[in-house]
């Protein structure tokens, strides 16, 4: 099996640049979750998907993020504008009925 | 709000030194997972447990949930530096919802 598929691996950009980072998730899996790490602020989930419909958006920062799952094995996450303060680690990961959860092995976005 | 909180932040032992980190939260769980991130890695599935009190074993690694189901403890005996990482504990408040990290505890070995 090849795991949760994430790309870029790294992404440089400037300030203002859109930003998008794309995830596979493993075949058969039905919930899919978006993550940033920082070490400020350590993990924090931002939005997570059920069957590709999305169910908790809460930890989404602000209305420059967004993200998508036109299907079951697809997903983005947008960021127009990018802002420095936006440089983190960005991880996908997908589960069966949101039990044990599949990392991928995350963007590492940096913005200046 | 939900909130998993996990001490300590930071533990540096000496190889063969024994570490426990715990996790607690103000209301009770439905379960709780545990995860280890390796430098420079990403977060892998180590554990769930369930049951009130249920006590699970991998080899050097003893994870425990308490009987109100409202903390955990993960220790390891007799660290090695291939035990370097952060471990985070994951809750869930109920059947299907979704997990809620703690902080993580990063781990130093010094052989």
């Amino acid at each position: 099996d090849a795991g949760v598929i994430q790309s870029p691996r790294h992404e440089v950009t400037e300030m203002g640049q859109e930003v998008t980072l794309r995830c596979k998730p493993i075949s058969g899996h039905n919930s899919l979750f978006w993550y940033r790490q920082t070490m400020m602020r350590g993990l924090e989930l931002l939005i997570y998907f059920n069957n590709n419909v999305p169910i908790d958006d809460s930890g989404m920062p602000e209305d420059r993020f967004s993200a998508k799952m036109p299907n079951a094995s697809f997903s983005t996450l947008k960021i127009q504008p990018s802002e420095p303060r936006d440089s983190a680690v960005y991880f996908c990961a997908s589960s069966l009925w949101a039990d044990t959860q599949y990392f991928g092995p995350g963007t590492r976005l940096t913005v200046l | 709000g939900q909130q998993v909180m996990q001490i300590p932040q930071y533990q540096h032992v000496q190889e063969g030194e024994d570490f426990t980190t715990y996790c607690n939260s103000s209301t009770t769980l439905s379960n709780i997972q545990w995860y280890k991130q390796r430098p420079g890695g990403h977060p892998v599935f180590l554990i769930q447990l369930v049951k009130s009190g249920e006590v699970k074993k991998q080899k050097r690694l003893t994870f425990q949930f308490g009987e109100a189901k409202k903390n955990s403890s993960l220790h390891i005996t007799a660290t090695q530096t291939t035990d370097v990482g952060t471990y985070f504990c994951a809750g869930r408040y109920n059947q299907g919802g979704k997990l809620i990290f703690g902080q993580g505890t990063e781990l130093s070995v010094k052989p």
